[in-house]
């Protein structure tokens, strides 16, 4: 069966340190994985995507097969980043499996 | 303006009645998607579907109807059944293609039930 854990449900940073949301997934094939985030009052949106290889304000991912993680790294957390953040799975044909999230806090 | 939109944005409900949430989207996506967010759970998929007229269960569908008779258009009826229907619920959709399935979500409604 599909599953994404999160482990941490609150993480909270400093301005400016380092921060990595943890992500894993299982998963016997080839799915895709996405970061969602969603932002005080706003819609859930797309972060990033690991087919993208791409970074979006200033936050990677890297998936790693044989540790089945997707972890969500910023090397400088900024207060904007306060949100609620969302690993998804994706399997083409079939539903998104989110993971429970976890609510970044960068203090001052 | 492409998009989402879903209403209401609140409601509430009597205990032993039925309700409707109507989500509409003018992205011309084949998928579309409920899910039920409640904190500490994430999202939690009620229904989908992938194509006008055919629709599948997600993992918790018990007290909960969907149609899908329009492409633009996937309603989620909240049935006296449905033994705790306070939430949050939000609609999404999406492209089908391999490789290009990225959800894009409505505002949600939040649903009270007195």
């Amino acid at each position: 069966a599909q599953r994404v854990t999160q482990p941490e449900k609150l993480l909270s940073v400093f301005k400016g340190a380092p921060v990595e949301l943890k992500c894993n997934y299982s998963y016997s094939g080839s799915p895709e994985l996405f970061w969602y985030v969603q932002y005080s009052r706003q819609r859930l949106q797309l972060l990033l995507r690991h087919i993208s290889r791409e970074s979006i304000k200033g936050f990677t991912a890297d998936l790693n097969k044989g540790e089945t993680s997707f972890h969500l790294k910023k090397p400088f957390a900024q207060e904007e980043d306060s949100a609620m953040y969302y690993c998804a799975l994706h399997n083409y044909g079939q539903n998104f499996v989110f993971g429970p999230g976890t609510r970044l806090s960068v203090l001052p | 303006d492409g998009g989402i939109t879903q209403s209401p944005k609140y409601l509430f409900r009597k205990e032993g009645q039925n309700v409707t949430l109507s989500c509409e989207q003018n992205l011309n996506h084949d998928a579309m998607y409920w899910y039920r967010q409640d904190p500490g759970q994430g999202l939690r998929l009620i229904y989908y579907s992938q194509i006008v007229n055919d629709f599948q269960k997600g993992d918790i569908a018990e007290g909960y109807s969907v149609s899908r008779e329009k492409k633009e258009s996937f309603p989620l009826t909240v049935t006296s059944a449905q033994k705790n229907p306070t939430a949050f619920y939000l609609c999404a959709s999406s492209i089908v293609e391999w490789r290009a399935n990225v959800l894009t979500f409505g505002a949600g409604s939040r649903l009270t039930v007195l």
